[in-house]
């Protein structure tokens, strides 16, 4: 089993250019979510989906879009990208509680 | 108060030593606790879950204080590879886990 896989591993962009950053889980789990991390902030939820065809605003939403393709892939989306979206992106995804994240994508926003 | 507390350290102990770690949680009905740790820029991976009666694996033991609102984790015999940050993440009802920011620890030869 690979776990979460996200792609890409690395991403500059350019100020007001737009990506989507992909999430995939083989572990079957009905929930997916969609982290931020920067320095001395911890990690803090953008979105998630709790069961497939669901998704819900965490703590951080402003300036991003996610979409839950199936229940293995929960996308998220950059549609104008800004300096202060430089950061380190985590997927996780869980059947109960526990949650397993994947490797991360490190975003920087020029 | 922020719902889940950590000091963030460093915590500098010597190889060999007993160190212990403490999160605080500030709402009352959290049901789920766990503890995640995180290297240097990797992934937080699930290191324990922490139950009511406690939990041990191996040199590490982690323990939940309902009546004073924490959970601790306790490492034995520190090795220099268990220098990282430790996360720990509380669950209330059926929201998403709300993660600590974590308490790094440097073990030194």
């Amino acid at each position: 089993n690979a776990g979460v896989t996200q792609t890409p591993k690395f991403q500059v962009l350019k100020t007001g250019q737009s990506m989507t950053l992909q999430c995939a889980q083989d572990m079957n789990h009905n929930s997916m979510y969609w982290y931020r991390q920067d320095p001395g902030m911890g990690l803090r939820l953008i979105y998630y989906s709790a069961s497939e065809g669901t998704t819900d605003k965490g703590e951080v939403p402003n300036g991003y879009n996610v979409s839950r393709l199936n229940k293995r892939e929960f996308s998220l989306r950059l549609e104008s990208a800004a300096p202060s979206q430089t950061s380190v992106y985590f997927c996780a995804s869980s059947e109960v509680d526990e949650q397993y994240f994947g490797p991360g994508t490190r975003l920087t926003v020029t | 108060r922020k719902e889940v507390e950590q000091d963030p350290g460093p915590f500098n102990v010597p190889e060999g030593a007993t160190v212990a770690f403490n999160c605080t949680y500030s709402n009352s009905a959290s049901q789920s606790f766990f503890w995640y740790r995180q290297d240097c820029r990797k992934e937080p991976k699930l290191l324990m879950s922490v139950y009511s009666s406690g939990n041990e694996d191996g040199r590490f033991t982690a323990q939940l204080n309902r009546a004073s609102q924490y959970i601790s984790l306790l490492i034995r015999d520190s090795k220099l590879s268990d220098s990282a940050t430790y996360l720990c993440a509380v669950n209330i009802g059926n929201t998403p886990l709300v993660f600590g920011k974590g308490t790094r620890l440097s073990v030194i030869a």
